[in-house]
């Protein structure tokens, strides 16, 4: 079974361009949530998208968004880039029913850099 | 408050050495939900352990065990005979029934195992 891939895995955006990330989950995950991971401020849960619905949203301001699609696919993206949205953004799959477990499983991530 | 404390930032072993990392975490919840995950140098969160509040039997897994009580609210990690191959950052994290797809993170420990 593939694993969750993001594209890009690597990307370099000027301070006010915006950047749209690319998650594709397990086969036959429903649930994809979106994680920042910086030095200083450690792992944070941006939002989780089920059956193209947001269904969870962390603290992070509106110019964070996302999106899913009919397969599962998921986007996320940022407006008005800032120097401290330097980050890796990680993906993670999950089938979204507890009953079938929430075991999450995370993708390589997309090394973002604004300048 | 922090959900997840990793109180250590860094551990060092020699290899073949025990090593216990500790994780102490805090919700109101009844259901909950308790994970490890393995992070090495290429960025990819792996996914070790699941738990939940209702079963406190400790795991083991090959070298690696778990010990999971409810009364010190702690789910700390032990690998035994380390291996330069376990050397990355080892995360905590904790999912509550009402969000159980919005995990919180711990700080992370980074184990540095040398040869």
């Amino acid at each position: 079974k593939a694993g969750v891939t993001q594209t890009p895995r690597y990307l370099i955006k000027t301070r006010g361009q915006q950047v749209t990330l690319s998650c594709s989950p397990i086969s036959g995950h429903r649930s994809v949530s979106w994680y920042q991971q910086t030095p200083g401020q450690g792992l944070q849960f941006l939002f989780e998208y089920f059956s193209e619905t947001q269904r969870n949203k962390g603290n992070f301001p509106g110019r964070f968004s996302g999106r899913q699609f009919s397969n599962s696919r998921s986007e996320m993206n940022v407006s008005t880039l800032e120097l401290g949205d330097s980050a890796l953004y990680l993906c993670a799959s999950s089938w979204g029913h507890i009953t079938l477990s929430n075991e999450q499983f995370f993708g390589p991530g997309t090394r973002l850099t604004v300048l | 408050a922090q959900k997840v404390t990793q109180a250590q930032t860094e551990i060092s072993v020699v290899e073949k050495e025990d090593v216990t990392l500790d994780c102490v975490y805090e919700t109101r919840d009844t259901t909950y939900y308790l994970f490890w995950y393995k992070q090495p140098p290429s960025g990819e969160l792996v996914f070790l352990i699941r738990r939940n509040s209702f079963d406190e039997q400790n795991e083991i897994s090959g070298r690696y065990s778990w010990n999971f009580q409810k009364s010190t609210s702690s789910f700390n990690f032990t690998i035994t005979a380390s291996q330069v191959v376990d050397s990355a950052v080892y995360f905590c994290a904790l999912s509550e029934e009402h969000n159980f797809n919005k995990f919180y993170f711990g700080s992370g420990t980074k184990l540095n195992v040398k040869p």
